[in-house]
């Protein structure tokens, strides 16, 4: 079964400082993985997909995320955090090969301070 | 070009009522996806459509029930509601159910049951 864990459920960070919210996910098959992006009374907006070609996949707004299969983690990054970025963010999962049904993290809350 | 559609943004339903939620899909995708997202929680899977039928369902009773049009457009039942149902509701468009296709998202529906 597939499955999609974020570890930590809020995170704060000053802004200017780096961010990272991390995701670990469990898939018998090779995975699709994406992160999405949620701000208040908006729909879910993608940030970046990875679908096995390049590891390290590059995003919207400065946001990237590195698949690394051993470790079965997919971790969001950004060097400089701004006060735009706070939002709710998922890491999503979908079965390859298959239709298109996302499993979504139980999300991670992104404060950024001034 | 129009995005993902909702219809309405909010809704009040009292118990045992039934409600429909109405999607338009995003110019050129033939696939819509339901999910529910339950405050707090991230978006769960309902179901999908494709080519006017059920294609694949998440873990949701009976009384959910989909429908898609030949536009491509889609709506969402839910019989005999309970409190619990009380979610924002978010569609999504995507092109052949592929999995390595985006999703699209809409805004959602907001349905309070009272």
């Amino acid at each position: 079964a597939q499955s999609v864990t974020q570890l930590d459920s809020h995170v704060s960070v000053s802004e200017g400082t780096p961010v990272l919210l991390r995701c670990n996910y469990s898939s018998s098959y090779s995975p699709s993985l994406f992160w999405y992006v949620q701000h208040p009374n908006k729909g879910l907006q993608l940030l970046l997909k990875y679908t096995s070609a390049a590891t390290l996949v590059k995003g919207i707004n400065g946001f990237e995320a590195e698949f690394k299969k051993s470790e079965t983690s997919f971790h969001l990054t950004k060097p400089s955090a701004h006060m735009s970025d706070a939002a709710e963010y998922f890491c999503v999962v979908n079965l390859s090969g298959g239709y298109n049904k996302l499993i979504f993290g139980a999300g991670t809350r992104l404060a950024v301070h001034p | 070009d129009a995005g993902v559609t909702q219809s309405p943004t909010h809704l009040i339903k009292t118990r045992g009522q039934q409600v429909t939620l109405r999607c338009s899909p995003k110019s050129g995708h033939d696939t819509v996806s339901w999910y529910q997202q339950a405050l707090g929680q991230g978006p769960q899977f309902i179901f999908q459509y494709y080519e006017e039928e059920e294609r694949q369902r998440g873990n949701f009773p009976d009384r959910f029930s989909g429908h898609q049009f030949p536009n491509y457009s889609s709506e969402l039942n839910v019989n005999a509601l309970l409190l619990g149902d009380s979610a924002l509701y978010l569609c999504a468009s995507s092109l052949r159910g592929l999995a390595k296709n985006i999703q699209y998202f809409g805004a959602g529906t907001r349905l309070s049951v009272l």
